[in-house]
């Protein structure tokens, strides 16, 4: 079974800083990899997906993800973080037979809180 | 393109009564569907998921049950609410077929039970 593991319930940073959002995952299938979004009661909001394509991965608002199959790693990363960016992320890995066909679920994280200070 | 709705966006609710979720999936066919529950710091519960109509699979035995009536239609209910079922419940839906894993999610209902 595929299972997730984001690294740090909570993050702050400066706005204007990296941010570095840390996700690893569990597979015995090649992965499908994603990050969600969700800001205060709302849905989640898909950021990016890596679906074995490209490693580094871009998503919406200035947001980008490295698969790194060595590390089993996915992390989350911004040059420079904004104020609109504090909301709580979502890793998540797609459920696979092993034939490669998809379940159509996915395993999600605990979730990072990002904060940005002023 | 696609859009998912819930409704309500908001429901308080006392112990003991009855529940009805409502989420429909515009634009598509033939989705998955899935219920999730967002306990306070415990990330996203699965709670059922389907792939048609009349096709529910039952991730964690519970107070809920789900329903799909139709196509694009996805119930959850109960026939007695417990305290412990408050929570932020979102739907979403997928598009069926070989590694499309992408989930899309509606904007949530926040159930309070008093």
């Amino acid at each position: 079974a595929q299972s997730v593991t984001q690294l740090g319930s909570h993050v702050s940073v400066s706005e204007g800083a990296l941010v570095l959002l840390r996700c690893n995952y569990s597979s015995s299938v090649p992965p499908y990899l994603f990050w969600y979004v969700q800001y205060p009661n709302q849905g989640l909001q898909l950021l990016l997906k890596y679906t074995s394509a490209a490693t580094l991965v871009k998503g919406i608002n200035g947001f980008e993800a490295e698969f790194k199959k060595s590390e089993t790693s996915f992390h989350l990363t911004k040059p420079s973080a904004h104020m609109s960016d504090a909301a709580e992320y979502f890793c998540a890995v797609s459920e696979t037979r092993a034939g490669g066909t998809s379940y159509g679920k996915l395993t999600f994280g605990q979730g990072t809180i990002l904060t940005v200070h002023p | 393109s696609q859009t998912i709705h819930q409704w309500p966006a908001t429901l308080v609710q006392p112990v003991g009564s009855p529940l009805s979720l409502e989420c429909t999936v515009e634009g598509t066919s033939n989705p998955n569907l899935y219920w999730y529950r967002q306990a306070a710091g415990r990330g996203l519960q699965l709670l059922f998921y389907s792939v048609g109509i009349g096709q529910i699979s039952s991730e964690v035995p519970q107070n809920l049950s789900a329903s799909r009536p139709q196509d694009r239609q996805f119930i959850l209910s109960s026939k007695k609410l417990l305290l412990s079922d408050s929570g932020f419940y979102l739907c979403a839906w997928s598009v069926r077929g070989y590694r499309t894993d992408t989930q899309y999610f509606g904007p949530g209902t926040r159930l309070t039970v008093l």
